[in-house]
């Protein structure tokens, strides 16, 4: 078993659409989670940082962790063809451990 | 602000060619420095990192080295290329080791002939 699963998609919406990207893993000793998009032939960006369980919101994008579940979502609202790209989930224990990557789903906003 | 930099953005080589990287983070100092290759339809898989100068760790056991010479410079080396060496090759530094968040360079694109 892998330890973070992503949906590679990809997943097409129409422009305004909100959207629920998700990531599950099995680690229960996973505290850090962030959310990274990466468009075509570039670098991933940092989109949202949560540590531990809860909601963050920033603008358009919510990050939701679920621990009991081991699941995270990140939502998208009002989607812009603009948000068309991949989307990584990326998880850490405590102390100096490397993250995890999910493999990325990729999201498509028609106009 | 931080900004890092990576060079060359595109790369074809011939295999059983050695290769430089570079990397290079400015407006910040003591950072921790990450490799990464992204192969296509696959996740993120670290090559590298490094906590200062000199210090260099190693994930995965294969022909490709790394160094840094500088505070702000990590370099990614191979004397002979391997057709398996193609991919996206990512740099990424941090400043806060309790977090780890994370930063992106644009990355190279390498592709072994």
């Amino acid at each position: 078993q892998k330890e973070v699963e992503q949906d590679p998609g990809p997943l097409s919406v129409p422009e305004g659409a909100i959207v629920s990207l998700n990531c599950t893993y099995s680690n229960s000793a996973f505290q850090y989670f962030m959310w990274y998009r990466q468009y075509s032939r570039k670098g991933p960006e940092l989109l949202m940082y949560t540590y531990s369980s809860g909601n963050k919101e920033d603008g358009r994008f919510t990050a939701q962790v679920d621990k009991s579940s081991k699941y995270i979502s990140l939502f998208i609202r009002d989607s812009q063809p603009s948000d068309s790209a991949t989307y990584l989930c990326a998880l850490r224990g405590e102390g100096f451990q490397k993250l995890v990557f999910g493999t990325g789903t990729r999201l498509l906003v028609s106009p | 602000s931080q900004t890092i930099h990576q060079w060359p953005a595109t790369l074809v080589q011939p295999v059983g060619s050695p290769l430089s990287l570079e990397c290079t983070v400015e407006g910040t100092s003591n950072p921790n420095l990450y490799w990464y290759r992204q192969a296509a339809g696959r996740g993120l898989q670290l090559l590298f990192y490094s906590v200062g100068i000199g210090q260099i760790s190693s994930e995965v056991p294969q022909n490709l080295s790394a160094s840094r010479p500088q505070d702000r410079q990590f370099i990614l080396s191979s004397k002979k290329l391997l057709l398996s060496d193609s991919g996206f090759y990512l740099c990424a530094w941090t400043w806060d080791s309790s977090t780890d968040t994370q930063y992106f360079g644009p990355g190279t694109r390498l592709t072994v002939l």
